[in-house]
């Protein structure tokens, strides 16, 4: 499998722009997850989905982020406006199943950087 | 609520010198525990893991066993390589969805 499939690897837009993030889960993975990394404050839970259903969105820090997930097969995450304070690394993970062997797979992360 | 606790970085080491990265964590339940890591420009990837006390994890060299007693998961290898350096972050799990990651340890190797 080739792992999970971010893109695009960097974007750089103005502030007030719309952004989008896409991310394409391992195949056969249930659960999807949606990260921000900062240097401030390092590695952030944004959002979940299992089964293609939002499940907790708890860390979405506000209505300018929203998550979908079409299908088994991709999922987006768009800001809309951006901000400078929205620029981090996004990283998308899948992994097979829930619980306390739950292993996650991450992608290569897309470095957004908000002018 | 549950945490991980991780040493502050950077770490730097010259090559073929011994490592620890300290990581105490605090949880209900019985977690399970995680190191994984991150290469430069990539993500985060599982190094090892280990679901029960007493339990020792290891890959690469890499060890760390599940003290619960003390609530800690130190991370150890005894010879480091410049391929190491990277970013290495403890992580558990308690039943949930959730892995709750530490801030991340940066490790520099010098040759």
């Amino acid at each position: 499998d080739a792992g999970v499939i971010q893109s695009p690897r960097h974007e750089v837009t103005e502030m007030g722009q719309e952004v989008t993030l896409r991310c394409k889960p391992i195949s056969g993975h249930d659960y999807l997850f949606w990260y921000r990394q900062t240097m401030m404050r390092g590695l952030e839970l944004l959002i979940y989905f299992n089964n293609n259903v939002p499940i907790d969105d708890s860390g979405m820090p506000e209505d300018r982020f929203s998550a979908k997930m079409p299908n088994a097969s991709f999922s987006t995450l768009k800001i809309q406006p951006s901000e400078p304070r929205d620029s981090a690394v996004y990283f998308c993970a899948s992994s097979l199943q829930a619980g306390v062997s739950n292993i996650q797979y991450f992608g290569a992360g897309t470095r957004l950087s908000v002018l | 609520g549950d945490s991980v606790t991780q040493m502050e970085g950077p770490v730097t080491l010259s090559e073929e010198a011994f490592l620890t990265i300290n990581c105490t964590y605090t949880a209900t339940g019985y977690p399970s525990l995680f190191w994984y890591v991150q290469y430069p420009g990539e993500g985060l990837q599982l190094l090892l893991k280990a679901t029960k006390a007493d339990d020792k994890g290891s890959n690469k060299g890499f060890e760390a066993t599940y003290r619960k007693e003390t609530t800690s998961f130190h991370l150890e290898k005894g010879s480091v390589q410049v391929s190491d350096s990277a970013v290495y972050f403890c992580a558990l799990i308690t039943g949930g969805f959730k892995t709750i990651f530490g801030a991340g340890t940066r490790l520099f190797v010098k040759a």
